[in-house]
């Protein structure tokens, strides 16, 4: 079974500039979830999808960030524009359904620098 | 709100030996599930082991075990026959469902490091 695919695995922009980054669930994973882990900090979620629907996005800065998942599956997590806190890795994450009880597959991340 | 305290930063281990982590957490919620994730310098979060609480019964992965005591909100992970490959961030975390967001809840890490 292949596993949570993202990139770009590293990225370094300016603030104020636009980063995107993008998420291939495990097949057939119907919620995908979007954390943030800042360095030396566990990770917090950003926004959950269950299929293209928007179940959590309280702790998403809407006012700079925004994410999609079209047709259900891949997902773009967006930054418009960043700032230096923004500095973190970004871990994408799925799950066969809704519910806790096998814990997630995450993904390898991308690590972002804001310079 | 659910809050989840890993209050070791670091520890360390003699291979071979057996080295337990802590963690606490607090809920007001009588379902839920507590996690262990391994994250090496890759970054991809790994699950190590995972405890339904309405379960008694502690669980076990090989040389992975924990202590879960429900009544005093605490869940500590047992790593026996410790081994170079442990050597790695290891996060402890909540999974209820309040609100109708199933999502997990760390705690800050604990780094662990596996003396030869």
């Amino acid at each position: 079974e292949a596993g949570v695919a993202q990139s770009p695995r590293y990225k370094i922009i300016e603030k104020r500039q636009s980063v995107a980054f993008w998420c291939n669930p495990i097949s057939g994973h119907a919620t995908l979830y979007w954390y943030q882990q800042i360095l030396g900090q566990g990770p917090k979620l950003l926004i959950q999808f269950q299929n293209n629907g928007v179940v959590d996005d309280s702790q998403l800065p809407k006012d700079r960030f925004s994410a999609e998942r079209l047709k259900g599956v891949d997902s773009t997590l967006k930054i418009q524009p960043a700032k230096l806190e923004d500095s973190a890795v970004y871990l994408c994450a799925s799950s066969p359904r809704a519910g806790n009880v096998h814990g997630y597959t995450f993904g390898s991340g991308t690590r972002l620098t804001v310079v | 709100a659910q809050t989840v305290t890993q209050s070791q930063p670091e520890m360390s281990v003699q291979e071979a030996e057996t080295v337990t982590l802590s963690c606490t957490y607090d809920t007001s919620e009588s379902d839920y599930y507590l996690f262990w994730y391994k994250q090496p310098p890759s970054r991809q979060m790994i699950l190590v082991i995972r405890q339904e609480a309405y379960k008694q019964q502690n669980a076990t992965e090989n040389r992975f075990s924990v202590n879960f005591q429900k009544a005093a909100k605490s869940f500590s992970l047992k790593i026996s026959d410790s081994q170079l490959g442990d050597a790695a961030m290891y996060f402890c975390a909540y999974g209820g469902t309040q609100g109708g967001s199933e999502k997990l809840v760390f705690g800050k890490g604990t780094k662990l490091t596996v003396n030869p």
